[in-house]
């Protein structure tokens, strides 16, 4: 595997359901995202993690909660989602959360519906 | 409040050139990238500008006016396969990126 991946790549749940949605980074960085992506709007920052510390949550709800456990891996966990969270949820990686150049390497998503 | 402004969408005809356009207002400044994302599709990386100036780079040069607040991807001989979303992401002073909405670019044949 290269680059990042995500898992899983579609997500139908329901309103009070538990799920969790998996990235992987195989690049070496230091820093990872989750971001929120809806039609037509702009990319929402979720979560920042620099060297496994997390580091930015933009008022987030709290039916969210990310993890990770070392600096390749990041989870989002998921409980009781409303049908407005449905959107394709990426995740980023880049070297480090602090250089201004850091170009951030994405996910192909996961697809995500909430009934 | 933060913002970044870009067209919804844009239509150009293949082997023409085409402008997407950029401005911006954020919280201090550390540089302004351009993304390509396809249809279904994860984002990729396209350019990065943090000083005044044009930067090429084969068919997809872009630019960069940080007195304006204004950036712009030029497109030269367009391709089908260059039908895409193109975003556009400002670099603050806490060294998040803050996104637009993205530039719809259909091309025609």
């Amino acid at each position: 595997e290269t680059g990042v991946t995500q898992t899983p790549r579609h997500l139908v749940m329901g309103m009070t359901n538990k799920k969790s949605l998996k990235c992987e980074q195989h690049l070496g960085h230091n820093a990872m995202y989750w971001y929120k992506q809806s039609a037509k709007k702009p990319l929402e920052l979720m979560f920042v993690y620099n060297f496994k510390e997390q580091t930015e949550n933009n008022s987030v709800p709290s039916r969210f909660s990310p993890e990770c456990p070392n600096s390749s891996h990041l989870f989002l966990h998921l409980h009781t989602l409303q049908p407005e969270d449905s959107a394709l949820y990426l995740c980023a990686s880049s070297q480090e959360g602090t250089r201004g150049s850091d170009e951030q390497f994405f996910g192909p998503g996961t697809r995500l519906t909430v009934l | 409040g933060q913002n970044i402004d870009q067209p919804t969408e844009m239509t150009a005809t293949e082997g023409a050139i085409v402008q997407i356009n950029c401005t911006y207002q954020t919280s201090g400044f550390n540089g302004l990238f351009w993304y390509q994302q396809h249809a279904g599709e994860a984002p990729t990386f396209l350019s990065y500008n943090v000083l005044d100036g044009l930067e090429e780079k084969g068919r997809f040069s872009s630019f960069l006016s940080r007195s304006k607040g204004y950036s712009y991807l030029l497109l030269k001989e367009l391709q089908m396969k260059d039908s895409a979303s193109y975003l556009c992401a400002v670099r603050d002073s806490n060294y998040q990126l803050i996104w637009g909405a993205g530039t719809k670019l259909i091309i025609k044949p």
